[in-house]
């Protein structure tokens, strides 16, 4: 079976770029959730959706961060404008729906802001 | 709220000796609680989870954990390390009632094998 499928895997780019990243979760998981990992913060919770919702988008940073979840298959995190402190490794997992339903990780994509 | 301690960093075992990472839980109720694994350059792999009944859990590649409610603890624990084990390991616990899926994690610990 597939797991959770992120692009790119790498992305390096200058800052004042927008930057966007994109997840395919695993087919007829109804969450999803976007993560944020660096050295100095470790694991972070941005957003997370359940059936294509956002239900709690308290970890994402500021304004120049969006997720959208347009279909069940895909969702997307972009920062605009992108600044060096975003550099980090965003993963995206999914889970099926109900508190005891562990999530999946995607592999991540590396973010490097010049 | 819910909170997770790992106060291990960092941990250097060698080869074939035992291993056990401790995972600490804050929680109101009985919680669910994971333990996740992640080999540099990937993301995090589910190792085993704990929602109720045997508070002895086997995982995969040879992990077993162990729920304490008395000591608020679900360590984690190899009876024979590999060196291909070495990695992070992340202890979760699960959210209150309503509170969807999303997960609380712990900082991480470092798993280093010698040969």
């Amino acid at each position: 079976d597939a797991g959770v499928i992120q692009s790119p895997r790498h992305e390096v780019t200058e800052m004042g770029q927008e930057v966007t990243l994109r997840c395919k979760p695993i087919s007829g998981h109804n969450s999803l959730f976007w993560y944020r990992q660096t050295m100095m913060r470790g694991l972070e919770l941005l957003i997370y959706f359940n059936n294509n919702v956002p239900i709690d988008d308290s970890g994402m940073p500021e304004d120049r961060f969006s997720a959208k979840m347009p279909n069940a298959s895909f969702s997307t995190l972009k920062i605009q404008p992108s600044e060096p402190r975003d550099s980090a490794v965003y993963f995206c997992a999914s889970s099926s729906h109900g508190s005891n339903q562990p999530q999946h990780f995607g592999d991540g994509t590396r973010l490097s802001i010049l | 709220a819910q909170s997770v301690t790992q106060p291990d960093i960092h941990i250097t075992v060698s080869e074939g000796a035992s291993l056990e990472l401790r995972c600490n839980y804050s929680y109101g109720a009985t919680p669910y609680l994971f333990w996740y694994v992640q080999s540099p350059g990937q993301g995090l792999q589910l190792l085993l989870k704990y929602f109720s009944g045997d508070t002895l859990v086997q995982g995969i590649k040879g992990f077993e954990a162990e729920f304490k409610r008395s000591q608020s603890s679900f360590n984690l624990r190899k009876p024979s390390v590999h060196w291909s084990d070495a990695a992070e390991y992340f202890c979760a616990v699960g959210p209150l009632t309503g509170g969807g899926n999303k997960l609380t994690f712990g900082t991480g610990t470092q798993l280093k094998v010698e040969l």
